[in-house]
């Protein structure tokens, strides 16, 4: 079966500090990976979308990059974070153009930027 | 643009009750998936159900049930014999069959299920 693991699950960081999270999916091969932010209480915000390694689509301009260096791990960076970069991360993954097509989601990490 | 609404940003519902959740989408795409998820305090988000547009028959997972109506661009979650831990916030998620890759979410609807 597939699983999808996300860490560290919190983080609290000072501002200007960089940020790496990680995301990796086992149990599948070439998986779309997906970054959404979340603030509380509110929806959904897709930051980036990946549909193979090296291959990143950006839909939100700000400090945040995305990168994936192996087809199951996506990683979201920042060089120096904002207060406005808090919120709860989550990873997501799906498989592409199959009657399943579904997107499963990871346990999220909670940013906390002070 | 496709887009997806839920109209009812909070609900309640007494224990044992059955509820509906709301959600309506605009696409002109005839091939689709639909989804509802589920997010309990932990946030972490859980897929409840899923529907494909070309099956006409509504999906059923247990207590949850979903009222597909294509025509009208209407998907709603009817939750059967709520339960306490039935709380949470509920996401209707709606993605094209093909040419693109991003998942569309509503804003969600917060339900409390009451002792």
């Amino acid at each position: 079966s597939q699983t999808i693991h996300q860490w560290p699950a919190t983080l609290v960081q000072p501002v200007g500090s960089p940020l790496s999270l990680e995301c990796t999916v086992e149990g599948t091969s070439n998986p779309n990976l997906y970054w959404y932010r979340q603030a509380a209480g509110r929806g959904l915000q897709l930051l980036f979308y990946s549909v193979g390694i090296g291959q990143i689509s950006s839909e939100v301009p700000q400090n945040l990059s995305a990168s994936r260096p192996q087809d199951r791990q996506f990683i979201l960076s920042s060089k120096k974070l904002l207060l406005s970069d808090s919120g709860f991360y989550l990873c997501a993954w799906s498989v592409r153009g199959t009657s399943l097509e579904t997107q499963y989601f990871g346990p999220g990490t909670r940013l906390l930027v002070l | 643009a496709q887009t997806v609404t839920q109209s009812q940003p909070e609900m309640s519902v007494q224990e044992a009750e059955t509820v509906t959740l709301s959600c309506t989408y605009d696409t002109s795409e005839s091939n689709y998936y639909l989804f509802w998820y589920k997010q309990p305090p932990s946030r972490q988000m859980i897929l409840v159900i899923r529907q494909e547009a070309y099956k006409q028959q509504n999906a059923t997972e247990n207590r949850f049930s979903v009222n597909f109506q294509k025509a009208a661009k209407s998907f709603s979650l009817k939750i059967s014999d709520s339960q306490l831990g039935d709380t949470a916030m509920y996401f209707c998620a709606f993605i094209a069959a093909s040419g693109t890759y991003k998942y569309i979410f509503g804003t969600g609807t917060r339900l409390k299920v009451l002792a």
